[in-house]
């Protein structure tokens, strides 16, 4: 059972757009949602991270849009640029549980 | 510096074989975990332990056994090899739950290959 679901495989934007990156979850127990941003041959790498508790997380041109009551956020990145191309993943957890991770968004940005 | 140093980088195994991947970090944590990334399963919870005691597993296969030898080591045993082993075995870190949250430290991972 997939608990954290990304939308789309995939997304390209023009430099200087906003990409939206969609994600939702099943558990409701779920307290803490990361974005997490790889590179190929890299390790995923935190972005920045939301907590049920709010409904907006804004960190420079990132920001993480939460609906608690429909179960689903999303990520906002502002003035696109070609280096934010990458594969974005949602990951959510349970009282500092394990994280679950999305399949991942595969950003394109092209110049 | 990388602070989560995997070893090998790339691995190439046959059918059958044994593989230990390694893992180390230098990062102070308590915390250490094993991510398993594919093209059918991008980023599938493999194992957590904290202070060097398995506190989650959620692996079906017995054919895969953590082994934390030291507290910033987390290996990774692989018996019995099969080809659909074949992923990137990624080692992530973090402080124990309840502390600053669960921000994940990955390494750059082993890419395993099986023929």
């Amino acid at each position: 059972q997939q608990q954290v679901r990304q939308s789309s495989q995939s997304l390209t934007v023009w430099e200087g757009e906003t990409a939206i990156l969609n994600c939702s979850y099943e558990n409701s127990a779920f307290d803490y949602f990361p974005w997490y941003q790889q590179f190929p041959g890299e390790g995923p790498a935190l972005l920045i991270a939301i907590r049920s508790v709010s409904d907006k997380k804004e960190d420079g041109r990132f920001t993480i849009f939460f609906n608690k009551r429909e179960k689903n956020l999303s990520l906002h990145i502002k003035d696109s640029q070609p280096g934010d191309s990458a594969t974005y993943f949602c990951a959510a957890s349970a009282n500092y549980n394990v994280l679950y991770f999305g399949s991942g968004t595969k950003l394109t940005v092209e110049p | 510096d990388p602070k989560i140093i995997q070893k090998p980088k790339y691995l190439v195994a046959v059918t059958g074989s044994e593989k230990i991947l390694i893992c180390e970090q230098y990062l102070g944590h308590n915390a250490m975990y094993w991510y398993r990334q594919s093209a059918k399963k991008p980023l599938e919870f493999m194992f957590s332990y904290s202070y060097q005691k398995l506190m989650d597993n959620q692996t079906a296969s017995s054919r895969f056994q953590p082994q934390s030898s030291k507290k910033n080591h987390l290996d990774l045993q692989i018996t019995a090899l099969k080809p659909d082993d074949s992923a990137t075995y990624f080692c992530a870190s973090s402080q124990p739950s309840g502390t600053t949250g669960n921000t994940l430290y990955f390494g750059e991972g082993s890419r395993l290959i099986v023929v």
